[in-house]
């Protein structure tokens, strides 16, 4: 049983495109996250929903575009595709609270082309 | 820049023997966290450590936390083959709420 499931697994677009990915958990988690791992492997956090409420968003081109519509499900929508955009993208979750760990989804390798 | 730096980038054993790496931090921290990714997979948590504890084990894994160095440190002991994989440190800077920054990590090869 995936704790943390996403979906597609890979995704390869053309520049210009809009793509979403899809996120679940089914840990009773309250808090989801979007993080974006680079080539070098750095992550670096976007997004983050308690309960359906957005309480963290980075510096994020307006182009992508998160949604929550339950605590159980957070989707990252990307308009206007760039080769920029080209990484690694986890979802994860925890409880809320600075004592918790997160629990991550297996990644969705985005290539764009 | 990376709240968490980790030290070395990389680093290659033999199976058997002890892996250490070192992460350091800049701004004061509720607790450090450390994570494992194997190659092309997710993070996995490994183990969470509170400002105010200095050491922890679980398993082959004992970290240990300098608050006044702002510095972690982990180590595997009797490494295998299958703890190949990067390894990163994360804290939730005090007032980011539940926000983990990650530093860049160390990739661990384990040669059999």
């Amino acid at each position: 049983d995936t704790a943390v499931s996403q979906t597609p697994k890979y995704l390869v677009t053309q520049m210009g495109n809009d793509k979403s990915i899809k996120c679940e958990q089914n840990l009773g988690h309250d808090t989801m996250y979007w993080y974006k791992q680079d080539s070098k492997k750095f992550l670096k956090i976007m997004f983050s929903y308690n309960n359906k409420e957005l309480i963290i968003n980075e510096t994020v081109p307006n182009r992508f575009s998160p949604k929550s519509p339950d605590k159980a499900h957070l989707n990252l929508h990307i308009n206007s595709l760039e080769l920029g955009d080209s990484a690694v993208y986890f979802c994860a979750s925890s409880l809320f609270g600075e004592n918790y760990g997160y629990t991550f989804g297996s990644g969705t390798r985005l290539t764009v082309v | 820049s990376q709240q968490g730096e980790e030290d070395p980038q990389a680093l290659s054993i033999q199976e058997g023997e002890n892996a250490t790496m070192n992460c350091s931090y800049k701004t004061s921290i509720n607790n450090l966290q450390w994570y494992r990714q194997n190659s092309g997979r997710g993070l996995v948590h490994l183990i969470l450590i509170r400002s105010n504890e200095r050491e922890k084990h679980s398993g082959r894994l004992r970290v240990t936390l300098d608050t006044s160095k702002k510095s972690s440190s982990l180590l595997i002991t009797a490494s295998r083959a299958a703890d190949t994989a990067s390894y990163f440190c994360a804290t939730p800077p005090k007032a980011a709420g539940n926000k983990l920054t990650f530093g860049g990590g160390t990739r661990v090869l384990v040669k059999p």
